[in-house]
């Protein structure tokens, strides 16, 4: 299986802080993805990534993904509150199933 | 508009009492999932439906039971629930092969007493 492992698990930064979420699998990544989910609800697909190096933009957040294909990050610029949520990284290697890292829960403080 | 509808959003039964979460999809999608989120564990995948009438077990099938029967419509089974299966469920979509979006629902916050 495809084991993703997200940190930090948690972080609080204030309202206009840049940061970082890491994601780091255990096998090469031939597609990652990003979700956002607020607490309690649904999952809102932000990004996917396919190639080694590829970047990819949305408003403030920046999700890249390394050469190597096996650590992605997600970059959120200028943070606001309506930022807050978990963030989740995901991979499909197979087409069959899908995994997830554990999350990482933000938190802006106005 | 695209959406994955999950029913109910919240329900709390007791131990032993079959119940139904329902899912379905308006999107034609052929691939269709179940998953159940806890805390410190985080998203693990029930059963999956590549298509009609072909399902298979994800990674924490034991006490479940899904039915693929029309293309759009996934629900989730338990037949004798358990306190342990108290979770929050969600169902997913999304055309089938790999590196291809999948829509969630809004899921469905089981309580078992």
């Amino acid at each position: 299986s495809q084991e993703l492992e997200q940190s930090p698990q948690s972080l609080i930064v204030q309202e206009g802080k840049n940061l970082t979420i890491n994601c780091t699998s255990s096998k090469t990544l031939y597609g990652l993805y990003w979700y956002k989910q607020k607490y309690g609800e649904g999952l809102i697909f932000l990004m996917m990534l396919q190639k080694g190096g590829e970047e990819k933009s949305h408003e403030k957040i920046t999700a890249k993904l390394d050469e190597k294909k096996q650590q992605s990050s997600l970059h959120i610029t200028a943070s606001q509150p309506s930022h807050a949520g978990i963030y989740l990284c995901g991979a499909d290697p197979t087409g069959n199933q899908f995994y997830f890292g554990t999350g990482t829960s933000l938190t802006v403080i106005p | 508009e695209a959406q994955v509808t999950q029913n109910p959003r919240y329900l709390i039964t007791v131990t032993g009492k079959k119940l139904t979460v329902t899912c379905s999809q308006n999107m034609n999608h052929e691939y269709m999932s179940w998953y159940r989120q806890d805390p410190g564990l985080g998203l693990r995948q029930i059963y999956y439906s590549m298509n009609v009438e072909v399902t298979d077990k994800g990674d924490v099938p034991e006490g479940y039971k899904v039915s693929r029967k029309e293309k759009r419509n996934f629900p989730l089974i338990l037949e004798s629930p358990s306190p342990n299966q108290t979770s929050l469920y969600f169902c997913a979509s999304r055309y089938r092969g790999s590196n291809t979006e999948a829509f969630f629902g809004q899921g469905t916050r089981l309580t078992v007493v």
